[in-house]
C-alpha cells in the first residue's frame, strides 16, 4: 500500500517562499508510469490543483499559479517537492501531496494526510 | 473560482437516496472529459470514490454510483448511512484538473 507524507514549515512569512516535501513509501518516485501532484485546500474552501510531475521531467502547472509554482523530484530520497514563491495570506491552506491513478488526466488516487501552512508575519 | 458548480448541501434520512449534481460547461464536462468524485471526511484527505464517470475503486460500496450527461454529472448515494456524512467533490478537466465547489452531505 503506497503512503505519502507531507513535511515542511507550518508558518511562512509574506513574500517568502513556501517549500514542502512529500515522502513516498510503498512505491518509487522514479517509476516511469507514476505521476505525482500537489493539491491545496484553503480553510473552509474547496480543492485546487497546483502541479503534477513525472520523473522523466515533464511538469504540469495550474495556469493561475504557473509563475510562482515549481514541482520537482528528489530521487535519492524518494520524495517530491513543491515551491511556491511570493506567498501572501491567500496562500494559507492545507497542502496535500497526491499520486495520479496513471497520467495527469486521471484522478488523484493516493493522498497524503495534508500539511497546514499559514502565511503570516 | 471553480468552474464546476455543486449544491452547497444536501441531506437525507438514513436509508434514503441523495444525489449530488456537478454542473460544468462545454469546455470541461461537455467536452467529454471524465468526471471523478471524492469523499472528504472532517480533518482528512479526500478519498477517491468514483472515477471515469461511473467506476468504483476497489473497496468502495456499490451504494455509491456516478453518471454523466451533457455538461453535468451526478453522484448518487443510496441507503444513506451515518458515516456518509462528509464533503463531496467532483473533479474534471478544463485545460487542467479542476474541482467542484463541494457539497456537504448531512444525514438527518
Amino acid at each position: 500500500q503506497m503512503q505519502l507524507q507531507e513535511s515542511g514549515p507550518g508558518l511562512v512569512k509574506p513574500s517568502e517562499t513556501l517549500s514542502l516535501t512529500c515522502s513516498v513509501s510503498g512505491g518509487s518516485v522514479t517509476s516511469p508510469s507514476y505521476y505525482w501532484a500537489w493539491v491545496r485546500q484553503s480553510p473552509g474552501k474547496g480543492l485546487e490543483w497546483l502541479a503534477s510531475i513525472i520523473n522523466s521531467g515533464s511538469t504540469y502547472y495550474n495556469p493561475s499559479l504557473k509563475r510562482r509554482v515549481t514541482i520537482s523530484i528528489d530521487a535519492s530520497d524518494n520524495q517530491f517537492s513543491l515551491q511556491l514563491t511570493s506567498v501572501t495570506a491567500a496562500d494559507t491552506s492545507v497542502y496535500f501531496c497526491a499520486k495520479h491513478l496513471s497520467s495527469p488526466w486521471t484522478p488523484f488516487f493516493y493522498w497524503g494526510q495534508g500539511a497546514l501552512v499559514t502565511v503570516s508575519s | 473560482q471553480s468552474v464546476l458548480t455543486q449544491p452547497p448541501s444536501v441531506s437525507g434520512a438514513p436509508g434514503q437516496t441523495v444525489t449530488i449534481s456537478c454542473t460544468g460547461t462545454s469546455s470541461n464536462i461537455g467536452a467529454g472529459y471524465h468526471v471523478h468524485w471524492y469523499q472528504q471526511l472532517p480533518g482528512a484527505a479526500p478519498k477517491l470514490l468514483i472515477y471515469n464517470d461511473n467506476n468504483r475503486p476497489s473497496g468502495v460500496p456499490d451504494r455509491f454510483s456516478g453518471s454523466k450527461s451533457g455538461t453535468s454529472a451526478s453522484l448518487a448515494i443510496t441507503g444513506l448511512q451515518a458515516d456518509d456524512e462528509a464533503e463531496y467533490y467532483c473533479q474534471s478537466y478544463d485545460n487542467s484538473p479542476s474541482f467542484g465547489t463541494g457539497t456537504k452531505v448531512t444525514v438527518l
